[in-house]
């Protein structure tokens, strides 16, 4: 199957600090990447849509100047938590499309992030 | 936009027993609606998806049902075994973007031996 590698997998940061994350489909290309977040024992909350070559859509309630997403090539999304504090620590998992789309998501291995 | 509901929230089973878990959506136009297995801090894993323009989908032991009408789909695990215990998330979204799931709130399934 498809795959979808996220790094890293943990990261620990200061507080105020910037911190990016990586999505890549390593053998396909994605046109849309998606990014959702996931709390402890929380479900997976969608954030935002990522299109290559074009600005993200965010969800309702999802700060884009706080999390910037880019999706420069078709297997590269980024993910960047600026200015992150405590209450951004959470379990960060991208998915992606195939370019010929209606096929299943495929999902990274997911960022476990803490800030301290 | 859409909203999906999942029950219960927990479930306990014995080994062997059925597990059924159970999803509703708001949005008529959701076409796709997979489940996803996710074991603690990993990726969700796909166990079983089904489209709209069937009404049942089985792969072994697992099962899903959709009733468009009531905008209701369910997951059937029989002959559960202990390693069916995970954290089970229904979702939703559309054909043209399957990737754009909406997600239940999960249901954590314990199959005790």
């Amino acid at each position: 199957g498809a795959v979808v590698s996220q790094h890293p997998s943990r990261v620990i940061c200061k507080s105020g600090t910037s911190v990016k994350i990586e999505c890549r489909s390593l053998d396909f290309q994605a046109t849309t990447m998606f990014w959702y977040r996931q709390f402890p024992k929380q479900s997976l909350m969608l954030m935002a849509t990522s299109n290559e070559g074009s600005k993200a859509t965010y969800e309702q309630g999802v700060e884009k100047d706080k999390f910037l997403i880019n999706h420069a090539s078709l297997t590269l999304s980024t993910l960047t938590v600026t200015s992150a504090h405590p209450e951004d620590s959470s379990f960060y998992i991208c998915s992606a499309e195939a370019l010929l789309g209606n096929t299943e998501a495929f999902f990274g291995q997911g960022t476990r992030l803490t800030v301290v | 936009g859409e909203n999906v509901e999942q029950h219960p929230s927990t479930l306990s089973v014995q080994e062997g027993d059925s597990a059924v878990i159970k999803c509703t959506y708001s949005d008529s136009a959701s076409n796709y609606f997979p489940w996803y297995k996710q074991e603690l801090g990993k990726r969700p894993q796909l166990i079983i998806d089904i489209r709209s323009n069937v009404g049942e989908k089985k792969d072994q032991r697992i099962a899903v049902t959709l009733n468009k009408t009531a905008k209701h789909f369910s997951l059937h695990i029989t002959e559960t075994q202990p390693e069916d215990s995970a954290v089970y998330f229904c979702a939703a979204s559309s054909f043209a973007n399957t990737g754009k799931l909406i997600f239940g709130q999960g249901t954590t399934l314990q199959v005790k031996p």
